[in-house]
């Protein structure tokens, strides 16, 4: 079974530029999550959606940060303008979620996207 | 006050010792509790999940969890060179899509 795939990998931008990363669920997941990981610090969610729905943004910096889902598969997680405190690493994550009591909580995660602003 | 805090590390421990990893969470209504690995550079994989109170074991590993106090904790037995990472309570909040909120990690070395 295929992972959740993630891209790019590596991205260097200066500030007040934009940048977008996409994530691709592991199949059939209903729930897919943005995290976003500092250096030294635990991820932290920005948002987490039920197909295509949003369930949680409420720490999404809306100003710059905006995201979606497509079709409730395919994810991409924009940032525009960025800033020098954006640098960290984008980790996207699924899991099965729904009802019916098969979802543990799990969560499968991505290699995640690393991001630097100059 | 955090949603979910880690003692503070890092935590350095002997070969073979017993390593302690420990997390308190503010949230009474929570229902899941998990606890993830990461190595440097690597995304988090997660090693249990314990939902009631009392202790869980899978190998080396035992979580503990106690909903009064509202901790929950880690033990390794035998600790390896290899399990030298950072190590993530998580804890998912009580609704059905409640979110599931980490700590800020605990680096564990084990030396040999």
């Amino acid at each position: 079974e295929a992972g959740v795939a993630q891209s790019p990998r590596y991205k260097i931008i200066e500030k007040r530029q934009s940048v977008a990363f996409w994530c691709n669920p592991i199949s059939g997941h209903a729930t897919l999550y943005w995290y976003q990981q500092i250096l030294g610090q635990g991820p932290k969610l920005l948002i987490q959606f039920q197909n295509n729905g949003v369930v949680d943004d409420s720490q999404l910096p809306k100003d710059r940060f905006s995201a979606e889902r497509l079709k409730g598969v395919d994810s991409t997680l924009k940032i525009q303008p960025a800033k020098l405190e954006d640098s960290a690493v984008y980790l996207c994550a699924s899991s099965p979620g729904g009802s019916g009591g098969l979802d543990t909580g799990e969560l499968f995660f991505g290699e995640g996207s690393r991001l630097t602003v100059l | 006050q955090k949603e979910v805090e880690q003692n503070s590390g890092p935590l350095s421990v002997p070969e073979g010792a017993i390593a302690s990893l420990n997390c308190t969470y503010s949230d009474r209504g929570s229902q899941s509790f998990f606890w993830y690995r990461q190595y440097s550079g690597k995304s988090p994989e997660l090693i249990m999940f314990i939902y009631s109170n009392g202790d869980k074991e899978d190998g080396r590993f035992t979580a503990q969890l106690n909903k009064a106090s509202q901790y929950v904790s880690l033990l390794i037995r035998d600790s390896q060179p290899s399990d030298s990472a950072t190590y993530l309570c998580a804890v998912k909040g009580g609704t059905s899509y409640g979110k599931l909120t980490f700590g800020q990690g605990t680096i564990l070395t084990v030396h040999p």
